[in-house]
């Protein structure tokens, strides 16, 4: 089985920061990752597909990249409206989710 | 507008059984392969099942973790979507959301308790 593993499991941030976190496969997924956000109490929603494409909607400070075991999301000008759990999703073998990324604010 | 609807949760016993079922409008469903995926209480997101499409003979892939006691199925003449989870365990509890992964359902939730 593939394993996603996330870091920093959290992270403290202020609005306006520009936020990176990691997600490291346990072997080469290509480029077969996506990241969703979760908002407290709600659904989870998609905003990079295929490592490094912004889905419909999302804004253009999220940005994917990273391609075989090595893949970052970044949030350029964070927003209060950001906080959030984030997660990677692996689709190369099966599917795995990593552990997440929280984020909140200092 | 895309919208996928769960259905059917509840509290159960270990070792019960219980179907969970997602109704799915606002997309061509025939063509999508569908996913459950889990999230225990306060705890990430594990992903449960999936099932392709007809031309896909309906191929199923699951968990190592609920392989052999879930079983998807989906009927393309309804849109719907089932998890049919038997012999349930303690840590099946989770809230259980429907998805094709560019959207998701809000879930609903399955306890097992004794």
């Amino acid at each position: 089985n593939t394993v996603m593993t996330q870091s920093p499991t959290s992270m403290f941030i202020s609005v306006g920061d520009r936020v990176t976190m990691n997600c490291k496969a346990s072997q080469n997924v290509g480029t077969n990752v996506d990241w969703y956000q979760q908002k407290t109490g709600q659904s989870p929603k998609l905003l990079i597909y295929g490592a490094s494409n912004r889905y419909t909607g999302v804004p253009d400070r999220f940005t994917g990249s990273g391609s075989g075991t090595d893949f970052t999301l970044t949030i350029s000008n964070m927003q209060a409206e950001d906080l959030a759990v984030y997660y990677c999703l692996q689709y190369n073998y099966n599917w795995t989710f990593g552990g997440g990324t929280k984020l909140e604010l200092k | 507008a895309v919208q996928l609807v769960e259905s059917g949760g509840g509290l159960v016993q270990p070792k019960e059984s219980l179907k969970i079922s997602c109704a799915a409008s606002g997309f061509t469903f025939s063509n999508a392969a569908m996913y459950w995926v889990r999230q225990a209480p306060g705890k990430g997101l594990e992903w449960v099942a999936r099932i392709r499409t007809k031309p896909n003979n309906y191929a199923t892939y699951y968990a190592d973790s609920v392989k052999g006691r879930f079983t998807i199925s989906r009927d393309d003449s309804k849109s719907m979507v089932y998890l049919q989870m038997d012999n349930l365990k303690t840590e099946d509890t989770a809230m259980y959301y429907c998805t094709i992964l560019t959207r998701w359902g809000q879930g609903v939730m399955v306890t097992v308790s004794s």
